[in-house]
């Protein structure tokens, strides 16, 4: 079955650590993305990829890093300068170009972070 | 600048009633509409969606309005049942005609409680 998939599911990391959050998807979807959610803020998007080898900042991303070596992956770097890291992240995936929107995004089933 | 807004943090309705979501918007660009469901430490999934050619969509117990003068949806959701408990996220994008294709922006979601 086609899918995205992340994990772990939860995750705990010490202060002024950094930690990778994977997220991977056999859609062949083109666009990947990275969305926190914090209670009463929402879905916020932190970074996203359009093309392997491209990506840009969402609204959110000091502290963050991802990089987007192949198609299928899209990891996210939760670095010690995110001041606040604890919250549930949330990796979606979605077509380009195909003439209509579909259904918007495919969303795995989240990471949630806490800083210990 | 939140561009989709859900004013109701929380909505409680008894079992059989109809339930009804609200979401605005501000970017008239906005052509294309979501709503997602999500559990707690799940990833969301797609609901229902509305192009903006439509004022209305239908799937079920599950209806859609737009009122694109208003900039104002809504999601009606007849009748509720128990399994509907769940936060419900408004989305919005504007398709934009290149291969860079769609971001969509989304609401701070709806906490559904049903009461049996």
């Amino acid at each position: 079955d086609g899918g995205i998939t992340q994990s772990p599911k939860y995750l705990f990391r010490k202060e002024g650590q950094n930690v990778t959050l994977s997220c991977e998807q056999n859609l062949n979807h083109d666009a990947m993305y990275w969305y926190r959610q914090d209670p009463g803020q929402g879905l916020r998007l932190i970074y996203y990829s359009q093309i392997v080898n491209d990506f840009q900042k969402g609204d959110i991303a000091e502290g963050y890093s991802v990089s987007r070596e192949k198609k299928e992956s899209f990891p996210l770097t939760v670095t010690s300068a995110q001041k606040n890291p604890t919250a549930f992240y949330l990796c979606a995936s979605s077509l380009l170009g195909t003439g209509g929107h579909g259904y918007g995004y495919t969303f795995g089933s989240g990471t949630r972070l806490t800083v210990v | 600048d939140q561009q989709v807004k859900q004013n109701s943090p929380s909505l409680s309705v008894q079992e059989g009633r109809i339930s009804i979501l609200n979401c605005d918007y501000t970017n008239s660009m906005f052509d294309y509409f979501l709503w997602y469901k999500k559990y707690p430490a799940e990833g969301p999934t797609f609901l229902i969606s509305i192009s903006s050619i439509k004022d209305k969509n239908e799937d079920g117990r599950f209806t859609v309005f737009l009122n694109k003068s208003a900039k104002h949806l809504s999601l009606h959701i007849v009748p509720s049942q128990p399994g509907d408990s769940a936060v419900y996220f408004c989305a919005a994008s504007a398709f934009i005609r290149s291969y860079t294709g769609n971001q969509f922006y989304f609401g701070t979601g709806t906490s559904l409680t049903v009461i049996p």
